[in-house]
This record gives structure tokens, C-alpha cells and sequence, in this order.
């Protein structure tokens, strides 16, 4: 089993231009995220899935758009892109339980010029 | 505003048992504590969860007082691969919004 893939592992943006940051899981977990992380600032949630057909906005969905595309895939869209969203962008997900830990993926290193 | 507070930075050598306390004062009846940690350049992993008095697996232990407003996560005679940035947690279930705060970034010297 993969775990939790995501594509592509770095990109580089032009201010405005837009893209598409995919993730997909083989582990059959109902629950999946989207984090960013920045320089001191530890990992911030941007959106989430608690299952197939529903998304909510985390701490910081401004710029940004999901789809929950099936049970497996979950995308994070960014349609005009700002230098303040270069970070590493991460994908986890679980179980949809009681306390079930975190599956992460190994991240997308994103740069807008 | 994140739900827990661990120190920005620990420093320790190696052999020595090293003790990381994240505070959550607000923890809610049904939240777990979990602890991650992270490599450069990877995604976090899962290391260790609790709920309540004491937790130990093959890599750390976790320590939980009776008012649950505080953990401690101890790792025994830390290596240099033990360096890395550690998360602390706080959680009722998966499919609500898992906010992590800054965590505490660990460096072990030989």
C-alpha cells in the first residue's frame, strides 16, 4: 500500500496563474485534510472531508477550494495564485472514529513568483 | 486559536531522556491527546495517544495527570535521529477539524 500520494511533490507558480494540488489515499479512510505548513507557524488546516460528499472550511480556506472527488481522492484547488500561499502543502487522512490517528502524505512544496 | 501550547524549541544529548509537556486547558470530556512527529521534508507520523494516567509503546511514553490539562510526552535516551519537530494534539474524532498548534522542535547533539 502507497498510504496517502500526493502530486505533483514541487511546483512553481506565477502570481494569478492557477492549479490543482492532488491527493489520494489506498487505505479505504473516510476522512481526509488539507494542511499548510510556513516557517514557525506549524501546521494550519485549510480545509477537510469527514467523508465522501462533505467538505468544511479549516483556519485558513481563504484562496483556496476542495473536492472530495470519490471516497480515496481529495483536491485542493488554488484558482489565482499569491506569493502568501507559498508553503508546503500537506494531505492526511484517517478512519472516520473515535481518536483514529492521522495518515500523512509527504507534502507538496509550492512557490508563487 | 490553536487548542494547545508545547515550547518552541528543547535541546538534549544523546542517552538522555528527554520530557516534552504540551499544556491544553480547555480539553473537552471526550478529546484524546496525540503526539506526532516530523522530519524535515516529510509528513508528520503518529508516535503516541492517550487519554488518561499513562501510555507506553516501543518508542515513547505519555504521560496524562488526572485533570488532563496537561500531557508529557518522554522519549528514553534520545538519538540523533530523534531530532525532528514534535506535535502535541488534542481531539475528539476523526472528521472534525484536527487543529494542531506550533510544536516543539527537538534537537539532540551528540
Amino acid at each position: 500500500n502507497a498510504g496517502v500520494t500526493q502530486t505533483p511533490k514541487f511546483q512553481v507558480l506565477k502570481t494569478g496563474q492557477s492549479m490543482t494540488l492532488q491527493c489520494a489515499q489506498d487505505m479505504n479512510h473516510n476522512s481526509m485534510y488539507w494542511y499548510r505548513q510556513d516557517p514557525g507557524m506549524g501546521l494550519r488546516l485549510i480545509y477537510y472531508s469527514a467523508s465522501e460528499g462533505t467538505t468544511d472550511k479549516g483556519e485558513v480556506p481563504n484562496g483556496y477550494n476542495v473536492s472530495r472527488l470519490n471516497k480515496r481522492e481529495f483536491s485542493l484547488r488554488l484558482e489565482s495564485a499569491a506569493p502568501s500561499q507559498t508553503s508546503v502543502y500537506f494531505c492526511a487522512s484517517s478512519v472516520r472514529s473515535e481518536n483514529s490517528p492521522l495518515h500523512f502524505g509527504n507534502g507538496t512544496r509550492l512557490t508563487v513568483t | 486559536l490553536a487548542k494547545t501550547t508545547q515550547p518552541i524549541s528543547m535541546d538534549s544529548y544523546e542517552g538522555q531522556e528527554v520530557n516534552i509537556t504540551c499544556s491544553h486547558n480547555n480539553i473537552a470530556t471526550n478529546d484524546y491527546i496525540t503526539w506526532y512527529q516530523q522530519f524535515p521534508s516529510q509528513g508528520p507520523r503518529f508516535i503516541i495517544q492517550g487519554y488518561k494516567t499513562k501510555v507506553t509503546n516501543e518508542v515513547a511514553s505519555l504521560f496524562i495527570p488526572a485533570d488532563r490539562k496537561s500531557s508529557t510526552l518522554s522519549l528514553p535516551r534520545v538519538s540523533l535521529s530523534d531530532t525532528a519537530v514534535y506535535y502535541c494534539l488534542v481531539g475528539d474524532q476523526a472528521g472534525t477539524a484536527l487543529i494542531f498548534g506550533k510544536g516543539t522542535t527537538l534537537s539532540v547533539s551528540s
